[in-house]
């Protein structure tokens, strides 16, 4: 079956400091890949759709210039939280779309926590 | 305004016994609806998915119902096992026929199958 992969699958970072976190579709081509994140006990929360070779699109209250999207090949899209600070210590999710009338991958997520 | 709502945020079901989790919705353009599972620091995993068409679908322990006129959906697992113990989440997507579209999930509900 279709496999998203997400590394790393935890980070602890100091405020300030800026993070990378990677998204590959393993035996697909992903036109589009999502990022949502988890609070505790909360729901998927949109972040962004990160389509390949143009620019992400937000949802509303995200900010883009903190949570920088590539998305520069088919198979992977990269999340970079810049300058980060105690309250984006999160669960990040990336997901995959293979195409139409195909459920959404997701990848093992990322435990943030920013010191 | 939540789209997509599951109402019980828990749930507990003897071992061998019925577990239906329900999820309601608000969008009339959502038309394909899908069950995903999540262990805590993981990924959503996929469980079973049902167009608009259908009323149902099955697969091994799992059925999901939709009913339209009533915007709901349930998660149906029979017969209850102590691994399906994790959260829940019901999930929407405005079109099917896409493979751009994100989908709104639901705030989860934990599901607890007590040995």
């Amino acid at each position: 079956g279709a496999v998203v992969s997400q590394h790393p699958s935890w980070v602890i970072c100091k405020s300030g400091t800026s993070v990378k976190i990677e998204c590959r579709s393993l035996d697909f081509q992903a036109t589009t890949m999502f990022w949502y994140r988890q609070f505790p006990k909360q729901s998927l929360m949109l972040m962004a759709t990160s389509n390949e070779g143009s620019k992400a699109t937000y949802e509303q209250g995200v900010e883009k210039d903190k949570f920088l999207i590539n998305h520069a090949s088919l198979t992977l899209s990269t999340l970079t939280v810049t300058s980060a600070h105690p309250e984006d210590s999160s669960f990040y999710i990336c997901s995959a779309d293979r195409g139409a009338n195909e459920k959404l991958f997701f990848g093992s997520g990322t435990q943030l926590s920013v010191l | 305004d939540q789209q997509v709502k599951q109402n019980s945020p828990s749930l507990s079901v003897q071992e061998g016994r019925i577990s239906i989790l329900n999820c309601d919705y608000t969008n009339s353009m959502f038309d394909y609806f899908l069950w995903y599972k999540k262990y805590p620091a993981e990924g959503p995993t996929f469980l079973i998915s049902i167009s608009s068409i259908k009323d149902k679908n099955e697969d091994g322990r799992f059925t999901v119902f939709l009913n339209k006129s009533a915007k709901h959906l349930s998660l149906h697992i029979v017969p209850s096992q102590p691994g399906d113990s994790a959260v829940y989440f019901c999930a929407a997507r405005p079109t099917w026929s896409r493979g751009n579209t994100p989908l709104v999930f639901g705030k989860g509900t934990r599901l607890s199958v007590i040995a």
